[in-house]
């Protein structure tokens, strides 16, 4: 069966450092979408992304954060410069259609920033 | 805006117990009603979804009715197995254009034989 596979699975970086997470969507998705969720809260929404745009973004999405998806397979969340409140479990997702379709998850990558 | 608030955790059962994790929603417009659970060094999976009032999702024994009198989507099971020892999160998703999610905290659940 076809899944979404996300690296790193745990990330320990340094605050003021750069990250990139990666995921890897299924093939024939055509929205993706990047979730994070901070230890003993709610999973929030990021970003959503589709025909090579941003088609979505919370106010979580600051200019520190970019996506980008440069070879239309890899889906990549990059955090420019960390702080330690980024410290979470990030989430990848995809969907096939606009409405009423599954969204598929990654296993999620753990972010630690020190 | 969409909010989802799910009954805090952790909650533990022995096996065999009736299972019931509240769920309720605000929101604004119709929007479709899911339960996602998460598996020890998994990803979310969809468990199961309503798209309307009154519908009812089922899937591995467990079963959520969307009430919209009540604005809420309560996960039930009859008989719990160790096996469904994992985190469940309420969600529901907007239905128009991108359909990005709104999630509860999610509610980890451990059975114990």
């Amino acid at each position: 069966e076809p899944e979404v596979t996300q690296t790193p699975s745990h990330q320990v970086t340094q605050m003021g450092q750069e990250v990139i997470l990666r995921c890897v969507p299924i093939s024939n998705h055509l929205y993706f979408y990047w979730y994070r969720q901070i230890l003993g809260q709610k999973v929030e929404f990021l970003v959503s992304f589709y025909n090579n745009e941003i088609s979505e973004k919370s106010e979580i999405f600051d200019d520190q954060f970019s996506v980008e998806r440069p070879d239309g397979s890899n889906f990549t969340l990059k955090i420019r410069s960390t702080k330690l409140e980024d410290s979470a479990m990030y989430f990848c997702a995809g969907r096939q259609g606009a409405v009423n379709t599954e969204a598929f998850f990654g296993q999620g990558t753990r972010l630690t920033v020190v | 805006g969409n909010s989802v608030t799910q009954m805090e955790g952790p909650v533990t059962l022995s096996e065999e117990a009736f299972l019931t994790i509240n769920c309720t929603y605000t929101a604004t417009g119709y929007p479709s009603l899911f339960w996602y659970v998460q598996y020890p060094g998994e990803g979310l999976q969809l468990l199961l979804k309503a798209t309307k009032a009154d519908d009812k999702g089922s899937n591995k024994g467990f079963e959520a009715t969307y009430r919209k009198e009540t604005t809420s989507f309560h996960l039930e099971k009859g008989s719990v197995q160790v096996s469904d020892s994992a985190v469940y999160f309420c969600a529901l998703g907007s239905n128009f254009g991108n359909e990005k999610l709104t999630f509860g905290t999610g509610t980890r659940l451990t059975i114990i034989p």
